[in-house]
């Protein structure tokens, strides 16, 4: 396992389709991250999972947004309606969470662009 | 409230010279941690460093230092005579500590596009 993994790389729809992005963790890391990041900013957080368990969502992350992590391994994060104000990179991190601080391991992200 | 804010948008310098990038953040919780990060132009976020609340000892790897001082809430990374590879943007990131004691979800800051030219 060498990484956190995104799929696609990179997604252009139009306006009203839903699109959905798949991340997978680095193997044993029992917490994943979606975070966005538009152009000249840095990423924002999203939402966050603990194993399966969605344990925080950001107010970012409006009614046309899910995420979910099924199984604790891999998460999908879905949005429906699609809007051209969506258009951003889309990112995973990971990280092996106990007590304390355990850095996040990030993938290479999803470039999603709405027509 | 969380922020963290990196004044300086564009750096540019040349090659093997001495840069330091700044990193201000504000939190009212006693326990937090600081972190950088590096995004290349390949766009993949790379961990660089973290430190906790607790630990102001200054660190240097390699040609990358890092200077945490409390009473100014500043977190600034110097990269000492810089190349080329050095090019990206740079971003520091806070994240405080959750109910339960561990660490929750990054804040971060702009960022700061580095450009070292030969």
């Amino acid at each position: 396992d060498t990484g956190v993994s995104q799929d696609p790389r990179h997604k252009i729809t139009k306006r009203g389709q839903n699109v959905t992005f798949r991340c997978d963790p680095i193997s044993e890391h029992n917490r994943l991250y979606w975070y966005r990041q538009t152009l000249g900013q840095g990423p924002e957080f999203l939402t966050y999972f603990q194993n399966e368990a969605q344990l925080e969502k950001s107010r970012l992350l409006s009614d046309r947004f899910s995420a979910e992590r099924p199984k604790g391994s891999f998460s999908t994060l879905e949005i429906q309606r699609t809007e051209q104000g969506d258009s951003a990179m889309y990112l995973c991190a990971s990280s092996l969470h106990g007590l304390g601080a355990y850095e996040q391991y990030f993938g290479p992200g999803t470039r999603l662009t709405v027509t | 409230a969380q922020k963290v804010t990196q004044a300086q948008t564009e750096i540019s310098v040349v090659e093997k010279e001495d840069v330091t990038l700044d990193c201000v953040y504000e939190t009212r919780d006693t326990t937090y941690y600081l972190f950088w990060y590096k995004q290349p132009p390949s766009g993949e976020l790379v961990f660089l460093i973290r430190r906790n609340s607790f630990d102001e000892q200054n660190e240097i790897s390699g040609r990358y230092s890092w200077n945490f001082q409390k009473s100014t809430s500043s977190f600034n990374f110097t990269i000492t005579a810089s190349q080329v590879v050095d090019s990206a943007v740079y971003f520091c990131a806070l994240s405080e500590e959750n109910y339960g004691g561990s660490q929750g979800n990054l804040i971060f800051g702009k960022g700061t596009k580095l450009s070292v030219k030969p």
